[in-house]
Order: structure tokens, then C-alpha cells, then sequence
């Protein structure tokens, strides 16, 4: 199992640019879910999803969309990057049963907005 | 009043010592935690989920107050490498969001 995987590990982005970050899973998991973690702060939760075809917003979802077309991906674009928007960015997986609640973190993206 | 509250710290404790903080939630109908570890700029990974009681896994310890809506973590023979972060995590329900407390810092010293 690889786990959660997540590409890129680093980004630079020119303010208006748009990307996406890609996420996958192989644990079949059907919760899904990104935050981002800016220094000093905790994670903050931006979208979530609980299965295909079903997300859901976070605390902080402005600027950002998702989708989920498969269990596996779950790819967050961020539409006009901001300044604001530099941050380290975790996609996490977990099940919805017993003991299946534990999450699993990807490595990260860190993403520069100039 | 935030759903999940930790004492940031930082906790400085001389290697060998033992260190417990705890972690305030404020939803009675919470289920589950967990507590992750945190390094520096690198991603939580999981030290331990506690369903019932407690648990304990070798060093750590954790221990959950449903009456006082507390869980703890106690850390024996802390070594050098156990400085981080820890992260008080909280599940309502099944479906429910995990609320994530902002952190504590250990530091452990030579």
C-alpha cells in the first residue's frame, strides 16, 4: 500500500494562476478530505468528501473547488491563487467504520503564491 | 469556545523525564480520539486511537474523561526523539468532520 499519495511536493504559483493538486488513496477509503497549515496554526479543514460524487465544504473552502469522480482521487484546484493562498496543503483518507475512523495523512504540498 | 483545546505549550522536559498535557473537547456525544504527532513541516502521522477507556503502547499513554471531557497523553522515558507536536483529534460521528486541536509542543532536552 502506498497510502496517501500526493503530487506535487512543491509549487510556486504567480498570483491569478491556476492549479490542481493531485491526491490518491489506495485504501479504499470513503472519506476524503484537505486541509492546509499555515506556521503557527493548526489545520484547518477546505473541503471534504464521503464518497463519489459527494463533497462537501470545510471552514475555509473560498478560492478552492473539488470533485470525486473515483474512491481513489481527489484533486483540489485552486481556481485564481492568491498570496493568501501560501500554504502547506494535506489531503487525508479515512473510513467511516469501527475502527476504520483512524485518518492517514499525505506528505504534503508546499505552495508559494508570488 | 473552540470544540477541541490544547495547552500550546511548548512542554520542556529532560530526557528521561516523564510529561502528560491533556486535551478539552466540548462535544459530549464525541465517540473517538486520536492523537497524531506532528514534525516540523512534515504530515501528522497517528500515535494512537483510544475507543474506550485508554490505551497504551509502550511509552505512551493515553487516557479519556468522558465525565470531564478530557483525554490525556503521558509520555515515560521521554527520549530526544519526541519532540514534536501533538495533535488532539476528535470524532463526533461516523460521518462527522474530526476536529482537530491546534497542538502542544514537546521539547525534550539533553
Amino acid at each position: 500500500n502506498a497510502g496517501v499519495t500526493q503530487t506535487p511536493k512543491f509549487q510556486v504559483l504567480k498570483t491569478g494562476q491556476s492549479m490542481t493538486l493531485q491526491c490518491a488513496q489506495d485504501m479504499n477509503h470513503e472519506y476524503m478530505s484537505w486541509y492546509r497549515q499555515d506556521p503557527g496554526m493548526g489545520l484547518r479543514l477546505i473541503h471534504y468528501s464521503v464518497g463519489a460524487g459527494i463533497t462537501d465544504q470545510g471552514e475555509v473552502p473560498n478560492g478552492y473547488n473539488v470533485s470525486r469522480s473515483t474512491t481513489e482521487d481527489f484533486p483540489l484546484r485552486l481556481l485564481s491563487a492568491a498570496p493568501s493562498q501560501t500554504s502547506v496543503y494535506f489531503c487525508a483518507s479515512r473510513g467511516i467504520s469501527g475502527t476504520a475512523y483512524e485518518q492517514y495523512f499525505g506528505p504534503g504540498t508546499r505552495l508559494t503564491v508570488t | 469556545r473552540k470544540e477541541v483545546e490544547q495547552d500550546p505549550g511548548p512542554f520542556n522536559v529532560p530526557e528521561g523525564a516523564t510529561v502528560a498535557f491533556n486535551c478539552t473537547y466540548s462535544n459530549s456525544a464525541s465517540q473517538s480520539f486520536f492523537w497524531y504527532r506532528q514534525d516540523c513541516r512534515k504530515e501528522p502521522k497517528l500515535l494512537m486511537s483510544v475507543y474506550s477507556s485508554g490505551n497504551e503502547d509502550g511509552r505512551f499513554t493515553a487516557q479519556l474523561n468522558r465525565a470531564s471531557q478530557y483525554i490525556s497523553l503521558l509520555i515515560r522515558d521521554s527520549k530526544l526523539s519526541d519532540s514534536a507536536t501533538y495533535l488532539c483529534v476528535v470524532l463526533t460521528d461516523s460521518w462527522g468532520k474530526l476536529q482537530f486541536g491546534a497542538g502542544t509542543q514537546v521539547v525534550v532536552t539533553p
